[in-house]
């Protein structure tokens, strides 16, 4: 069975600094990861996605994750944040099951503040 | 290209009784997946539908189910609705529904009182 743990359940980070969202994954298979975004009162939106192409994934607006199968961790990252950061963030794992199913499984997700 | 929209956004309903939600996916997107996002349980899969077909469902009672039409628009009924199903509930579509990634709609508000 998969599982997604999301170690910090709110970040807090200057604008400007680094942000790093950490998230460790537990799957039978080779998984596809993925970082959504969600902003207040808003659907998600897709960040980044690693499907056993290259380990390190660059998204949109400058963020990228690292997919370290020796440590199990899918963790997210920005060099700089920016106000507009502050949202929650949910790390998704996604696992065939037999035949044509697919079980996603999400973390249960960061709130980052970013501060003035 | 339009999002995936759904219908309505807002809904308050009382125990007891049942509702029905309405997604309807990007055009060209075949698969349909429904979620339910509570502050206490998260995010949560509640099924994946695939050419009107069902083809994976979470772990929840059979008062949730749902439904395919050819156009691939997708509908969710809850019948029999309690407190506890006041949630978030999230309509997500993608192409294939292999590893593509997802695109959710806003969501539709349920509140049971």
């Amino acid at each position: 069975a998969q599982s997604v743990t999301q170690l910090d359940s709110h970040v807090s980070v200057s604008e400007g600094t680094p942000v790093l969202l950490r998230c460790n994954y537990s799957s039978s298979y080779s998984p596809s990861l993925f970082w959504y975004v969600q902003h207040p009162n808003k659907g998600l939106q897709l960040l980044l996605k690693y499907t056993s192409a290259a380990t390190l994934v660059k998204g949109i607006n400058g963020f990228e994750a690292e997919f370290k199968k020796s440590e199990t961790s899918f963790h997210l990252t920005k060099p700089s944040a920016h106000m507009s950061d502050a949202a929650e963030y949910f790390c998704v794992v996604s696992e065939w099951l037999s035949g044509s199913a697919r079980q996603l499984t999400f973390g249960s997700g960061t709130q980052l503040t970013v501060l003035p | 290209k339009a999002g995936v929209t759904q219908t309505p956004r807002y809904l308050i309903k009382t125990r007891g009784q049942q509702v029905t939600l309405s997604c309807s996916p990007i055009s060209g997107h075949r698969s349909v997946s429904w979620y339910q996002q509570t502050p206490g349980q998260g995010l949560q899969f509640l099924f994946e539908y695939f050419s009107e077909t069902q083809r994976n469902k979470g772990n929840f009672p059979g008062r949730f189910s749902g439904r395919q039409f050819s156009n691939s628009r997708s509908e969710m009924n809850v019948s029999t609705l309690e407190l506890g199903d006041s949630a978030l509930y999230l309509c997500a579509s993608s192409l294939t529904g292999a590893t593509d990634e997802q695109y959710f709609g806003p969501g539709t508000r349920l509140t049971v009182t």
